[in-house]
């Protein structure tokens, strides 16, 4: 069964630092890698789609990148704000069983002013 | 603006009852969506896959009836949960595949939950 695992669970830095997190999976057969924003209490919001083919995507400060062989992806934010506090999640989508999307357990991101 | 409308987002009630929420696809018509649970602190688990025309598929360890679902639609899905008791309490989100469609490219789309409460 695939494992999705995020590092760091919580992540504290100031305004304006560039910072990476971290998402890992156990089985390279996927389809391809999501990455969500979810503020408390509320859903998720899609920020970046990587299929499996593709080895990066970029939105605006925001830059994922997938290396599937080795089941690794990260979330690299640059020059961030505090409205980028919020928890950050991985989640993969299953290669045999597109129905199957396995989640990260995500990474709490505070950035300070 | 949002692809997938879920109601409600808040529901407290007594232990017992049978609380019904509601995800509706507002772009496109969706022969899948997807339920999900999710407890504090915790990453999303998928419950079951509704199935528009057809029953339901649910996850292991989801009970079916607990849990009723019902695409009645091409873009409205119904998760029942029925009798509801205080290990029940979580927040549940719908989603929607991309295009409406398994197997698309496109990304997921998620409603904003309901957080259900049983007192």
């Amino acid at each position: 069964k695939q494992e999705v695992t995020q590092i760091p669970a919580a992540l504290s830095v100031p305004e304006g630092e560039n910072l990476v997190l971290n998402c890992s999976f156990t089985d390279s057969a996927i389809y391809n890698l999501q990455w969500f924003r979810q503020d408390p209490g509320k859903g998720l919001t899609s920020l970046l789609l990587i299929q499996s083919s593709q080895r990066e995507q970029t939105s605006g400060r925001l830059n994922a990148s997938l290396d599937k062989s080795s089941g690794r992806s990260t979330l690299y934010i640059a020059a961030s704000q505090p409205g980028d506090s919020a928890t950050y999640l991985c989640a993969v989508r299953d290669g045999y069983n597109f129905n199957k999307f396995y989640f990260g357990s995500g990474t709490k991101l505070n950035v300070k002013p | 603006g949002a692809v997938v409308s879920q109601h409600p987002s808040w529901v407290i009630c007594k232990s017992g009852t049978s609380v019904k929420i509601e995800c509706r696809s507002l772009d496109f018509q969706a022969t899948t969506m997807f339920w999900y649970r999710q407890f504090p602190k915790q990453s999303l688990m998928l419950m079951a896959t509704s199935n528009e025309g057809s029953k339901a598929t649910y996850e292991q360890g989801v009970e079916k009836d607990k849990f009723l679902i019902n695409h009645a639609s091409l873009t409205l899905s119904t998760l029942t949960v029925t009798s509801a008791h205080p290990e029940d309490s979580s927040f549940y989100i719908c989603s929607v595949p991309g295009g409406g469609q398994v197997g698309s490219n496109q990304p997921q789309h998620f409603g904003d939950g309901t957080r259900l409460s049983i007192l």
